[in-house]
């Protein structure tokens, strides 16, 4: 089946505008994380999303960032008044159900948007 | 808080010889352990995984990692490297029980693999 579908896969934008990037999971899966790939470091957690509990936001930089999920399905992630620091590729990945025990389900990657704030 | 650490940038191995690419965790309990590539422009594929058994993991395109728990270790390993083997390699752990699936990944290890 279709993988993990990311949109646009590139953007560039000026400094100060607000940008949305679109995740699609793989059908059925109920997890869906977000992570931010900057140049010269590795990924970095955003936030996750799991069936309808409360997202865990503990990974976004700042409040300028926010995401959503609607329908359990596709997410957007909105970084608002976009800084250059914002630069980077930013990943979403979703993983199907977490079985009981707490097993860890493989996360499965899309290929990423890939933002410049000029 | 766990953490990963894979202390090459960059890994230069001749075709048809091994390679090995290091990992090493830091986690309370029983880790789960990931490894990742990434191919230019692309997004991160799933090579393998070590959840609980047997020590020795076998994946994707011939990869295996062993896990080590007294030296906290789970390197990267393929027995006669390909120069397609030329990406980028990450190495993730999530630490069970914390209720929190995130990912945890190291800074990446390049691999150049030279005919």
């Amino acid at each position: 089946g279709a993988g993990v579908s990311q949109s646009p896969s590139n953007k560039v934008t000026e400094k100060g505008k607000d940008v949305e990037l679109r995740c699609d999971p793989i059908s059925g899966h109920t997890a869906l994380y977000w992570y931010r790939q900057s140049l010269g470091q590795g990924l970095e957690f955003l936030i996750y999303f799991q069936g309808n509990s409360a997202p865990d936001k503990s990974g976004l930089p700042s409040d300028r960032f926010s995401a959503e999920r609607t329908g359990g399905s596709v997410s957007t992630l909105t970084i608002q008044r976009t800084q250059q620091e914002d630069s980077a590729v930013y990943l979403c990945a979703s993983s199907s159900k977490i079985r009981a025990g707490g097993r860890q389900e493989t996360q499965y990657f899309g290929p990423g948007t890939r933002l410049l704030v000029l | 808080a766990q953490s990963v650490a894979q202390p090459e940038d960059q890994v230069n191995v001749a075709e048809g010889n091994p390679l090995t690419v290091k990992c090493t965790y830091s986690v309370s309990g029983n880790p789960y352990l990931f490894w990742y590539v990434q191919y230019p422009n692309r997004g991160l594929q799933f090579l393998l995984k070590y959840i609980t058994g047997d020590n020795l993991v076998k994946g994707s395109y011939g990869f295996e990692a062993e896990f080590n728990k007294s030296q906290t270790s789970f390197h990267l390993k393929k027995p006669s490297a390909l120069v397609s083997d030329s990406a980028l390699y990450f190495c993730a752990v999530r630490a069970p029980g914390t209720g929190f699936q995130k990912l945890v990944f190291g800074t990446g290890t390049r691999l150049l693999v030279s005919p």
